[in-house]
């Protein structure tokens, strides 16, 4: 295991459709973290889960975003009814219960046309 | 959100020691300083973090004023491939929540 993975790498949709991201942790890690980033900016929190619980969710996270970690494994992350604004990169990371910082995967580029 | 002032850009020579400033004057008792960097089109890279000794390990030296209010992250000898962005974030450890990232110090090693 050589790290966190995420699938795809980049994703072109139209706006509209719905997307699906795909994030493999590292596996004895616990925790999970979905983060975005737009150009130019830091990345920002979404949602994190410890297992298979998703325990906290950001405000950033509307409606028509969805996470889950159906067996405290590997992660998914929908958008639904894609909007031009949601064009930017979408991090994953993992983590040990106790552990100092985080390991981020080389993200998701999603670009809404 | 974001508790850390860091300058938007640096340059460094390659082979001289970069010195990457932080200034987190709210900063809370329980609350370590961390350093992530994040190479272009990558994601952050963990880089090192301490409470209120200086600490080092193989990629990077932590200064943490007495006062805790500010840091500086040391990178001894600058190459090339250290040109990236450079957060420093302020979290409790081991809360499980986010760090908030800020928009960082973009360094640039010139050769």
């Amino acid at each position: 295991d050589t790290g966190v993975s995420q699938n795809p790498r980049h994703k072109i949709t139209k706006r509209g459709q719905n997307v699906t991201f795909r994030c493999d942790p590292i596996s004895e890690h616990n925790r999970l973290y979905w983060y975005r980033q737009t150009l130019g900016q830091g990345p920002e929190f979404l949602t994190y889960f410890q297992n298979e619980a998703q325990l906290e969710k950001s405000r950033l996270l509307s409606d028509r975003f969805s996470a889950e970690r159906p067996k405290g494994s590997f992660s998914t992350l929908e958008i639904q009814r894609t909007e031009q604004g949601d064009s930017a990169m979408y991090l994953c990371a993992s983590s040990l219960l106790q552990d100092y910082g985080y390991t981020f995967g080389s993200g998701t580029r999603l670009t809404v046309v | 959100d974001a508790k850390t002032t860091q300058p938007p850009s640096m340059d460094c020579a390659e082979g001289r020691a970069a010195n990457l400033p932080c200034n987190h004057s709210t900063i809370s008792g329980n609350e370590y300083v961390y350093w992530y960097r994040q190479i272009h089109s990558q994601g952050p890279q963990y880089i090192i973090h301490g409470l209120k000794n200086n600490e080092t390990n193989e990629m990077a030296s932590l200064i943490i004023t007495e006062d805790r209010k500010s840091s500086t992250l040391i990178l001894p000898h600058a190459t090339l491939r250290d040109t990236a962005v450079y957060y420093c974030i302020v979290r409790p450890q081991n809360t499980g929540n986010q760090f908030y990232f800020g928009t960082g110090t973009s360094l640039t090693v010139i050769p």
